[in-house]
């Protein structure tokens, strides 16, 4: 099974840049790295997703390592409606989007 | 307007009855989701459509039953409800492809069986 290891929790304070962590030691060459969060009451909404190299969007930037094995997804600045669970979830062709327990981020005023 | 909508947002019923929950997505996919999120939070597949027809069964009791009349519906019937049954369903769709690429999820539909 594609599995990702993220932090439990993780806090951060606000207008402050947050880097949440993934391992995803068994990935293979054509494994996507797709990230995930889901704030309170809410369904889980796309943040951003990469193959190989570094990705940015309006919300988010995502830095992949060399040997891919893990990547780190960037706020640039948190703010308090950015306080939700973080996924981080290999796409492997084979099965629909697993998710895990992933990261709950705090951000503090 | 919505991208994925589902009803209804909640449900409360007694245990041994059947229910539905409808969801519909207007953003031209050809995949559909249904995702159960428990009490602890955990996400689950639960089952996939592909236009129309089941691609993915994840081992769910066959008291439940997808229903896709079209590409763009995909609905949920569980029969015979059971206590464990209570939590949010979550429905989601996407583009066809190997790789899911970008989900759109609903709003959840939060069932509580007493």
């Amino acid at each position: 099974d594609a599995k990702t290891t993220q932090p439990n929790s993780m806090e951060s304070n606000e207008e402050e840049p947050v880097h949440l962590p993934c391992n995803h030691s068994t990935i293979s060459g054509t494994d996507y790295i797709h990230w995930y969060r889901q704030l309170p009451s809410q369904g889980p909404e796309y943040v951003i997703h990469g193959l190989t190299s570094n990705v940015n969007n309006r919300m988010a930037s995502l830095a992949i390592a060399e040997d891919r094995k893990s990547s780190t997804l960037i706020l640039h600045r948190a703010t308090l409606r950015d306080a939700a669970v973080y996924y981080c979830i290999m796409d492997t062709g084979r099965r629909a989007l697993t998710f895990g327990s992933g990261t709950r981020l705090q951000v503090q005023p | 307007d919505t991208a994925v909508s589902q009803t209804p947002k909640y449900l409360v019923t007694q245990m041994g009855n059947d229910k539905s929950i409808k969801c519909e997505q207007n953003l031209g996919h050809d995949t559909m989701y249904w995702y159960k999120q428990d009490s602890k939070k955990f996400l689950k597949i639960m089952f996939s459509y592909n236009n129309k027809e089941l691609i993915i069964n994840e081992t769910v009791p066959n008291r439940f039953s997808p229903k896709s009349p079209d590409k763009a519906h995909l609905n949920l019937h569980i029969n015979s409800l059971e206590l464990g049954d209570s939590a949010v369903y979550f429905c989601a769709s996407s583009h066809q492809g190997v790789h899911t690429g970008e989900l759109f999820f609903g709003e959840g539909s939060r069932l509580t069986v007493l």
